[in-house]
């Protein structure tokens, strides 16, 4: 299995709502990861956990809360959105990496198509 | 700073064709380069993936090369389909504990009949 699942597909949420997005993985992978992508635009790295404890939180506003119940999971709540938060949100998992494993793959999941009205 | 340019930024091909598609990186410490091809609206789906030490990888009809003198990787793509319209995305992964990738811009493809 070299799936990473999402869930929502599809989510439109108000400015007052509270959402989470799931994502799930069965590789034993015990590095996670959130991407936000704009359209035509890379993703662009938000948050990741390492071994179920955050590691990287690149500036992200508070308004986006990233939690990692299990290794297999992963979860991230939204609340307080602004319309300019409509993305494509990408989760993604791979092995850690380090110079004995140099071409370890990371796998993506389809994304949730968030919008924020 | 780290960096990844593609080019082109857009290509149009006939069904059938063959096309290449460039990047350049700058990128330190390198670990590995890969291609992924996303669709609109999709996550990306890995294509190849290269380490210093290798210089060509094959995929069916994707074949993706890296010079790691220049810093250079192509990705050619044989005998296109309407399938393969997607945006090419070139990503190269700074060696950390965890996969830290740099993201190109990607080169959107569209293939006509």
């Amino acid at each position: 299995d070299t799936e990473v699942t999402q869930t929502p597909k599809h989510l439109v949420m108000g400015m007052t709502n509270k959402k989470s997005l799931k994502c799930e993985q069965h590789m034993g992978h015990r590095a996670m990861y959130w991407y936000k992508q704009k359209a035509k635009k890379p993703p662009e790295l938000m948050f990741v956990y390492s071994y179920e404890k955050l590691s990287i939180n690149e500036s992200v506003p508070s308004r986006f809360s990233p939690e990692c119940p299990n290794s297999s999971l992963l979860n991230l709540h939204l609340h307080a959105l602004q319309p300019e938060d409509s993305a494509l949100y990408l989760c993604a998992s791979s092995h850690r990496t380090g110079k004995k494993r140099a071409n370890t793959e990371a796998f993506f999941g389809q994304g949730t198509r968030l919008t924020v009205v | 700073k780290n960096q990844v340019e593609q080019s082109p930024q857009s290509l149009i091909i006939l069904e059938g064709k063959n096309c290449t598609l460039q990047c350049n990186y700058t990128v330190s410490p390198f670990s590995n380069l890969r291609w992924y091809k996303q669709d609109t609206g999709r996550g990306p789906v890995s294509l190849t993936i290269m380490t210093f030490s290798e210089n060509t990888k094959s995929n069916g009809r994707y074949t993706a090369t890296l010079d790691a003198d220049t810093k250079q990787s192509s990705l050619h793509i044989t005998a296109s389909q309407l399938s393969d319209s997607a945006s090419y995305i070139c990503v190269v992964t700074v060696l950390s504990g965890y996969n830290k990738l740099i993201f190109g811009a990607g080169t959107r493809l569209a293939v006509h009949p």
